[in-house]
């Protein structure tokens, strides 16, 4: 299994959809996680971090399910803006809490 | 506040020459890593430093590759001799605590 998995899309969803993107991943020992957002030829950037079950940010919410192993993003009304390749992100790498290992992205187009 | 500076911001260079990427953290954090990105392999750590101390090269993919940190505010890396297959993007990130703060990346192209 990956360390960290998520369906890769494309999400093509109109403008003002709700969507979700899942991620799971294997290191049960992993105690937060973040979500990044990349643009297209930009590098990535933060976006939200899960510390607990899940916090909200304005539109975006992010929930964790540890018995699952499991992350979510939901956006809403979304916006031409988050078109983006979202990054499921989780601690730990090879052992070092410093290291972040990157799920390889689920690509959003929102359309007009 | 100045984010993290890489140069150059491209790079295209013929096969067997040998490339330097230079990579400037942001000013206080002490952690700084190497990544590399291709469509087929998404983002790959390559190497990560500690208070310029290297602590994981595992991802490395070659002895072609190399990556130093002299000081705090400056780290490169190498790859002599250079191959088409290293063709990628690659970033350099820095963090003080967990938020790993990306520079705008170098653009590799090997012909």
């Amino acid at each position: 299994r990956k360390e960290v998995e998520q369906d890769p899309g494309p999400f093509n969803v109109p403008e003002g959809a709700t969507v979700a993107f899942n991620c799971t991943y294997s290191n049960s020992a992993s105690q937060s996680f973040f979500w990044y957002r990349q643009d297209c030829r930009k590098e990535p950037k933060l976006l939200m971090s899960v510390y607990s079950s899940g916090n909200e940010d304005g539109r975006f919410t992010a929930q964790l399910n540890r018995a699952s192993q499991y992350i979510s993003l939901l956006i809403r009304d979304s916006k031409l803006s988050d078109s983006a390749t979202y990054l499921c992100v989780v601690p730990g790498g090879s052992g070092s809490a410093r290291q972040l290992t990157f799920g390889s992205g689920t690509q959003l187009t929102v359309l007009p | 506040d100045a984010g993290v500076i890489q140069s150059p911001r491209h790079e295209v260079t013929e096969m067997g020459q040998e490339v330097t990427l230079r990579c400037k953290p942001i000013s206080g954090h002490n952690s700084l890593f190497w990544y590399r990105q291709t469509m087929m392999r998404g983002l790959e750590l390559l190497i990560y430093f500690n208070n310029n101390v290297p602590i994981d090269d595992s991802g490395m993919p070659e002895d072609r590759f190399s990556a130093k940190m002299p000081n705090a505010s400056f780290s490169t890396l190498k790859i002599q001799p250079s191959e088409p297959r290293d063709s990628a993007v690659y970033f350099c990130a820095s963090s003080l605590g967990r938020d790993q703060h990306f520079g705008d990346g170098t653009r590799l192209s090997i012909l």
